[in-house]
């Protein structure tokens, strides 16, 4: 079964500063990866995702991810954060057959200080 | 704005109560999905349709249901509830139901509070 794990249950950084979240995934093959955004009381925006092919990936927000099969990770990444970066942010896994559903990880929080 | 719309936004209802929630999914979009948002287990996919029919089964209770209609909209059904139902339930929706590299979409969530 596939699953996803994020190891930093909560995150702070400063106003500026570069940010990496981590994201381990098991899967038997070759999955799609995707990272979601939830900001206070919304609901679960889409940053980035990765089916195939370039294993850097960008996203919105100025946000990259990189696949490294090696290390079962997609690990996401921004230069220099903004303070409306504070949020919550998962990393999800899905099948690339089969069965569809997405697999969350239990999210990380970012706190940014100024 | 994902294109997902989700009704009611706020729900608080009384333990034993039966509620809806609604869907409408992005303009084309033959897959629905539920998750539910809870603090002690995150998010959990609870089951998806497409185009009318069930296609995939999460970790749905047996007193939540789920139909989606010919004009593809959604709706879960919570019934007898309780206490531990209390969560932040998604819907999403994506553009097919077969692998397909496409992307989920999510809404915004209906907050349900069982009191």
């Amino acid at each position: 079964a596939q699953s996803v794990t994020q190891p930093d249950i909560h995150i702070t950084v400063s106003e500026g500063a570069s940010l990496e979240l981590r994201c381990n995934y098991s899967y038997g093959a070759t999955p799609y990866l995707f990272w979601y955004v939830q900001s206070p009381g919304q609901g679960l925006q889409l940053l980035l995702k990765y089916f195939s092919g370039d294993t850097l990936v960008q996203g919105i927000k100025g946000f990259e991810a990189e696949f490294k099969r090696s290390q079962s990770s997609f690990n996401l990444r921004k230069p220099s954060v903004h303070w409306s970066d504070a949020a919550e942010y998962f990393c999800a896994v899905r099948s690339n057959f089969g069965n569809e559903k997405l697999t969350f990880g239990t999210g990380t929080r970012l706190t940014i200080i100024p | 704005d994902s294109g997902v719309t989700q009704t009611p936004k706020h729900l608080i209802t009384a333990t034993g109560q039966r509620v809806t929630l609604r869907c409408s999914p992005r303009s084309g979009d033959l897959s629905v999905y539920w998750y539910q948002q809870s603090l002690d287990q995150g998010l959990q996919f609870l089951i998806q349709y497409y185009n009318g029919e069930e296609r995939a089964k999460g970790n749905i209770l047996e007193r939540f249901s789920a139909q989606q209609f010919p004009d593809l909209h959604s709706e879960l059904n919570l019934s007898s509830l309780e206490l531990g139902d209390s969560a932040l339930y998604f819907c999403a929706s994506s553009v097919f139901g077969r692998n397909s590299g496409n992307t989920i979409y999510f809404g915004e969530g209906s907050w349900l509070t069982v009191v």
